[in-house]
């Protein structure tokens, strides 16, 4: 079974700093998807960034970087230039490839990282 | 697209009550998923259909549980009789099949006293 970990609950920085958000996975697999989903006070989810597991470079997206350690199993949020707006709780999360009769394709996630950017 | 559709946004009931939870998914998605959260146990899934057809419900926590999917715009997760542990926010996602990303909706905050 796969299992996704988070042992940051809580973080803050300073408005227009950078800050790194941890993620450790175990899985026996080796083709599956990687996620970070927001979660800002209004309950929305909404996803930031994903990683394909066969792709090593790091995804990015604007402000927001990965550090994909696949040996290590390793997932790592980067933010920087924070934001006021970026005070959320950060998930991580895991999808397992390919989608069959055996696989359903459940998003399994982490405990969850509360962030807060102070200004 | 509107997104994921949840009603009601909140709900407060007395326990022993019937909890009816809404979905109504993004047109075209065929899989869709019911996620509970509460801060003790994160988020767990409880339930995924695809094309209305449930495939996977052990994360389903008893038989006061229950999910249809009568048609490809409409989900329903109930809960008969709620009891206060029930208490959490429950979410509803969609996909299109084989598509990794998922869609949430904004939730439904359900309190059970």
């Amino acid at each position: 079974a796969q299992t996704v970990t988070q042992s940051q609950p809580e973080m803050s920085v300073q408005e227009a700093e950078t800050v790194t958000l941890s993620c450790t996975y175990d899985t026996s697999e080796s083709n599956y998807y990687l996620f970070w989903y927001k979660q800002p006070p209004s309950r929305q989810m909404i996803l930031v960034i994903r990683q394909e597991a066969y792709k090593q470079q790091n995804a990015t997206e604007n402000r927001f970087s990965v550090n994909f350690q696949k040996a290590a199993k390793s997932f790592s949020l980067k933010i920087s230039d924070s934001q006021l707006g970026d005070t959320a709780m950060y998930f991580c999360a895991f999808l397992r490839l390919p989608f069959f009769s055996g696989n359903t394709g459940k998003l399994i996630f982490g405990q969850g990282t509360t962030l807060q950017v102070k200004p | 697209d509107a997104g994921v559709i949840q009603s009601p946004r909140h709900e407060v009931t007395e326990m022993g009550q019937e909890v009816t939870l809404r979905c109504k998914p993004i047109s075209g998605h065929n899989s869709l998923f019911w996620y509970r959260q509460t801060m003790m146990r994160g988020l767990e899934l409880l339930i995924y259909f695809n094309n209305n057809v449930p495939i996977d419900d052990s994360g389903m926590p008893e038989d006061r549980f229950s999910a249809k999917m009568p048609n490809a715009s409409f989900s329903t997760l109930k809960i008969q009789p709620s009891e206060p542990r029930d208490s959490a926010v429950y979410f509803c996602a969609s996909r299109i099949q084989g598509n990794t990303e998922a869609f949430f909706g904004q939730g439904t905050r359900l309190t059970v006293v």
